[in-house]
Protein backbone atom coordinates (compact mmCIF):
# COMPACT_ATOMS: atom_id res chain seq x y z
CA UNK A 1 0.00 0.00 0.00
CA UNK A 2 0.73 3.92 0.17
CA UNK A 3 2.11 4.47 -4.00
CA UNK A 4 2.48 7.64 -4.70
CA UNK A 5 2.57 8.59 -8.86
CA UNK A 6 3.98 11.21 -10.48
CA UNK A 7 3.27 12.46 -14.43
CA UNK A 8 5.24 12.85 -16.46
CA UNK A 9 8.08 11.04 -15.03
CA UNK A 10 10.38 13.37 -17.18
CA UNK A 11 9.82 15.86 -19.62
CA UNK A 12 11.44 18.49 -21.79
CA UNK A 13 10.52 21.75 -23.08
CA UNK A 14 11.41 25.10 -24.11
CA UNK A 15 11.79 28.42 -22.72
CA UNK A 16 8.87 30.14 -22.27
CA UNK A 17 6.15 27.18 -21.71
CA UNK A 18 4.17 26.08 -18.58
CA UNK A 19 4.64 21.97 -17.62
CA UNK A 20 2.20 20.64 -15.16
CA UNK A 21 2.97 17.29 -13.16
CA UNK A 22 0.88 15.51 -11.35
CA UNK A 23 0.89 13.76 -8.22
CA UNK A 24 -1.39 11.19 -6.86
CA UNK A 25 -1.76 8.85 -3.98
CA UNK A 26 -3.21 5.08 -5.50
CA UNK A 27 -4.14 3.56 -2.60
CA UNK A 28 -4.82 6.06 0.10
CA UNK A 29 -6.39 9.66 0.60
CA UNK A 30 -4.05 12.72 1.52
CA UNK A 31 -5.59 15.98 2.68
CA UNK A 32 -1.94 16.70 2.69
CA UNK A 33 0.77 16.80 -0.08
CA UNK A 34 4.34 18.11 -0.36
CA UNK A 35 6.11 19.45 -3.42
CA UNK A 36 10.19 19.28 -3.30
CA UNK A 37 13.13 19.75 -5.64
CA UNK A 38 16.55 18.38 -5.72
CA UNK A 39 19.27 19.14 -7.71
CA UNK A 40 21.71 16.91 -8.53
CA UNK A 41 23.90 15.61 -5.71
CA UNK A 42 21.99 17.55 -3.02
CA UNK A 43 19.23 16.53 -0.44
CA UNK A 44 15.71 17.64 -1.00
CA UNK A 45 14.56 21.22 -0.65
CA UNK A 46 10.63 21.63 0.35
CA UNK A 47 9.00 24.10 -1.87
CA UNK A 48 5.50 24.03 -1.24
CA UNK A 49 2.61 22.49 1.46
CA UNK A 50 -0.37 20.98 -1.00
CA UNK A 51 -3.68 21.16 1.22
CA UNK A 52 -6.65 19.91 -0.54
CA UNK A 53 -9.66 22.48 -0.88
CA UNK A 54 -7.26 25.36 0.11
CA UNK A 55 -4.09 27.38 -0.92
CA UNK A 56 -0.70 26.04 -0.90
CA UNK A 57 1.61 27.18 1.37
CA UNK A 58 4.64 28.13 0.09
CA UNK A 59 8.14 27.82 1.68
CA UNK A 60 10.84 31.21 1.50
CA UNK A 61 12.24 32.05 -1.75
CA UNK A 62 9.67 30.59 -3.83
CA UNK A 63 7.91 32.39 -6.14
CA UNK A 64 4.01 31.30 -6.10
CA UNK A 65 3.64 32.78 -9.23
CA UNK A 66 6.08 30.79 -10.56
CA UNK A 67 4.88 27.43 -9.34
CA UNK A 68 1.74 26.96 -9.40
CA UNK A 69 0.04 24.01 -7.30
CA UNK A 70 -3.73 22.68 -7.02
CA UNK A 71 -4.95 20.56 -4.58
CA UNK A 72 -8.23 19.52 -5.96
CA UNK A 73 -9.13 16.42 -4.94
CA UNK A 74 -7.54 14.15 -1.78
CA UNK A 75 -5.83 12.34 -4.40
CA UNK A 76 -4.75 14.16 -6.80
CA UNK A 77 -2.04 17.70 -6.23
CA UNK A 78 -0.38 19.33 -9.47
CA UNK A 79 2.58 21.63 -9.67
CA UNK A 80 2.77 24.00 -13.09
CA UNK A 81 5.99 25.57 -13.31
CA UNK A 82 4.90 28.64 -15.60
CA UNK A 83 6.99 30.26 -18.06
CA UNK A 84 9.77 27.34 -17.19
CA UNK A 85 13.55 28.63 -18.10
CA UNK A 86 16.63 26.59 -17.87
CA UNK A 87 17.50 27.20 -14.08
CA UNK A 88 14.09 25.93 -13.97
CA UNK A 89 15.94 22.46 -14.72
CA UNK A 90 14.78 20.19 -12.00
CA UNK A 91 14.13 16.93 -10.44
CA UNK A 92 10.87 17.49 -8.75
CA UNK A 93 9.34 15.19 -6.36
CA UNK A 94 5.71 15.16 -4.62
CA UNK A 95 4.87 13.62 -1.03
CA UNK A 96 1.48 12.52 0.39
CA UNK A 97 1.00 11.78 3.70
CA UNK A 98 -1.71 8.61 4.59
CA UNK A 99 -4.25 10.13 7.05
CA UNK A 100 -5.02 6.12 8.27
CA UNK A 101 -1.27 6.52 9.71
CA UNK A 102 -2.87 9.60 11.91
CA UNK A 103 -0.20 12.29 12.84
CA UNK A 104 1.71 10.30 15.58
CA UNK A 105 3.26 7.86 12.23
CA UNK A 106 2.42 10.56 9.31
CA UNK A 107 4.91 8.99 7.33
CA UNK A 108 5.29 10.59 4.14
CA UNK A 109 5.48 8.53 0.62
CA UNK A 110 7.07 9.71 -1.84
CA UNK A 111 6.32 9.73 -5.87
CA UNK A 112 9.31 8.75 -8.04
CA UNK A 113 9.93 12.17 -9.13
CA UNK A 114 9.82 14.24 -12.62
CA UNK A 115 12.71 15.26 -14.45
CA UNK A 116 12.46 18.38 -15.90
CA UNK A 117 14.93 19.76 -18.73
CA UNK A 118 14.23 23.17 -20.25
CA UNK A 119 15.96 24.47 -22.91
CA UNK B 1 22.02 26.04 12.97
CA UNK B 2 21.38 23.03 11.06
CA UNK B 3 18.37 21.36 11.86
CA UNK B 4 19.64 17.86 10.76
CA UNK B 5 23.17 17.25 9.93
CA UNK B 6 24.62 14.31 8.19
CA UNK B 7 28.40 14.72 8.79
CA UNK B 8 29.56 11.56 6.15
CA UNK B 9 28.79 12.33 2.69
CA UNK B 10 30.15 8.87 1.67
CA UNK B 11 30.39 5.70 3.05
CA UNK B 12 31.86 2.54 2.55
CA UNK B 13 31.06 -1.27 3.44
CA UNK B 14 31.57 -4.54 3.00
CA UNK B 15 28.35 -6.75 1.50
CA UNK B 16 27.35 -8.81 4.61
CA UNK B 17 28.41 -6.58 7.12
CA UNK B 18 27.10 -3.79 9.05
CA UNK B 19 26.96 -0.36 8.38
CA UNK B 20 25.80 2.84 10.44
CA UNK B 21 24.64 5.73 8.91
CA UNK B 22 25.08 8.71 11.62
CA UNK B 23 22.49 11.86 11.60
CA UNK B 24 22.17 14.20 14.68
CA UNK B 25 19.29 16.53 15.06
CA UNK B 26 18.22 20.03 16.54
CA UNK B 27 15.26 21.14 17.99
CA UNK B 28 13.37 22.20 21.13
CA UNK B 29 9.90 20.90 20.43
CA UNK B 30 9.43 17.60 22.79
CA UNK B 31 7.37 16.02 19.83
CA UNK B 32 8.97 15.12 16.67
CA UNK B 33 9.40 12.34 14.55
CA UNK B 34 12.35 10.81 12.50
CA UNK B 35 12.57 9.28 9.42
CA UNK B 36 14.85 7.53 7.43
CA UNK B 37 14.58 7.03 3.64
CA UNK B 38 17.08 5.83 0.85
CA UNK B 39 17.10 7.52 -2.36
CA UNK B 40 18.96 5.14 -5.25
CA UNK B 41 19.88 6.31 -8.46
CA UNK B 42 16.69 5.97 -10.01
CA UNK B 43 15.15 8.77 -8.09
CA UNK B 44 12.31 7.48 -5.60
CA UNK B 45 12.86 8.01 -1.86
CA UNK B 46 11.96 4.87 -0.10
CA UNK B 47 10.66 5.14 3.38
CA UNK B 48 12.55 2.86 5.75
CA UNK B 49 12.24 3.43 9.55
CA UNK B 50 10.73 5.87 12.07
CA UNK B 51 11.12 6.95 15.04
CA UNK B 52 8.96 8.93 17.13
CA UNK B 53 10.47 11.42 20.06
CA UNK B 54 7.91 9.40 22.86
CA UNK B 55 9.23 5.83 21.45
CA UNK B 56 10.70 4.35 24.60
CA UNK B 57 12.50 1.41 22.04
CA UNK B 58 14.61 1.50 19.15
CA UNK B 59 12.54 1.33 15.91
CA UNK B 60 13.20 -2.09 13.68
CA UNK B 61 12.02 -2.71 10.19
CA UNK B 62 14.04 -5.65 9.22
CA UNK B 63 17.13 -5.20 8.42
CA UNK B 64 17.75 -1.56 9.60
CA UNK B 65 17.42 -0.35 13.18
CA UNK B 66 17.13 3.16 14.56
CA UNK B 67 19.78 3.76 17.39
CA UNK B 68 17.79 6.35 18.89
CA UNK B 69 19.89 8.58 21.99
CA UNK B 70 17.50 11.24 22.92
CA UNK B 71 19.99 13.46 25.28
CA UNK B 72 22.35 13.46 22.67
CA UNK B 73 19.92 14.17 19.49
CA UNK B 74 21.23 11.57 17.60
CA UNK B 75 18.99 9.18 15.07
CA UNK B 76 21.61 6.95 13.61
CA UNK B 77 20.62 4.32 10.98
CA UNK B 78 22.23 0.55 11.14
CA UNK B 79 22.07 -1.66 8.45
CA UNK B 80 22.64 -5.23 9.05
CA UNK B 81 23.88 -7.62 6.54
CA UNK B 82 24.53 -5.53 4.21
CA UNK B 83 24.01 -6.29 0.57
CA UNK B 84 24.63 -4.96 -3.28
CA UNK B 85 21.33 -3.47 -3.57
CA UNK B 86 21.76 -1.29 -0.27
CA UNK B 87 24.11 1.15 -2.75
CA UNK B 88 22.14 4.27 -2.89
CA UNK B 89 21.68 7.96 -0.99
CA UNK B 90 20.53 7.77 2.51
CA UNK B 91 18.09 10.91 3.90
CA UNK B 92 17.53 11.71 7.43
CA UNK B 93 14.68 13.63 8.33
CA UNK B 94 12.83 15.10 10.95
CA UNK B 95 9.27 16.19 11.72
CA UNK B 96 9.04 18.80 14.30
CA UNK B 97 5.69 19.34 16.29
CA UNK B 98 2.64 17.03 16.27
CA UNK B 99 0.32 16.73 13.29
CA UNK B 100 0.94 17.11 9.49
CA UNK B 101 4.17 19.09 9.28
CA UNK B 102 6.64 19.00 6.69
CA UNK B 103 9.59 17.56 6.93
CA UNK B 104 13.27 19.12 7.15
CA UNK B 105 15.99 16.75 5.36
CA UNK B 106 19.46 16.31 6.15
CA UNK B 107 22.42 16.91 2.95
CA UNK B 108 22.31 12.76 2.54
CA UNK B 109 25.21 9.87 2.74
CA UNK B 110 26.20 8.46 -0.04
CA UNK B 111 26.50 4.73 0.88
CA UNK B 112 28.32 2.29 -1.62
CA UNK B 113 28.42 -1.53 -0.86
CA UNK B 114 31.49 -3.45 -2.16
CA UNK B 115 31.29 -7.18 -2.94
Amino acid sequence: GAVVSQHPSWVICKSGTSVKIECRSLDFQATTMFWYRQFPKKSLMLMATSNEGSKATYEQGVEKDKFLINHASLTLSTLTVTSAHPEDSSFYICSARDLAGGPSTDTQYFGPGTRLTVL
Amino acid sequence: AQKITQTQPGMFVQEKEAVTLDCTYDTSDPSYGLFWYKQPSSGEMIFLIYQGSYDQQNATEGRYSLNFQKARKSANLVISASQLGDSAMYFCAMREGWGYNKLIFGAGTRLAVHP
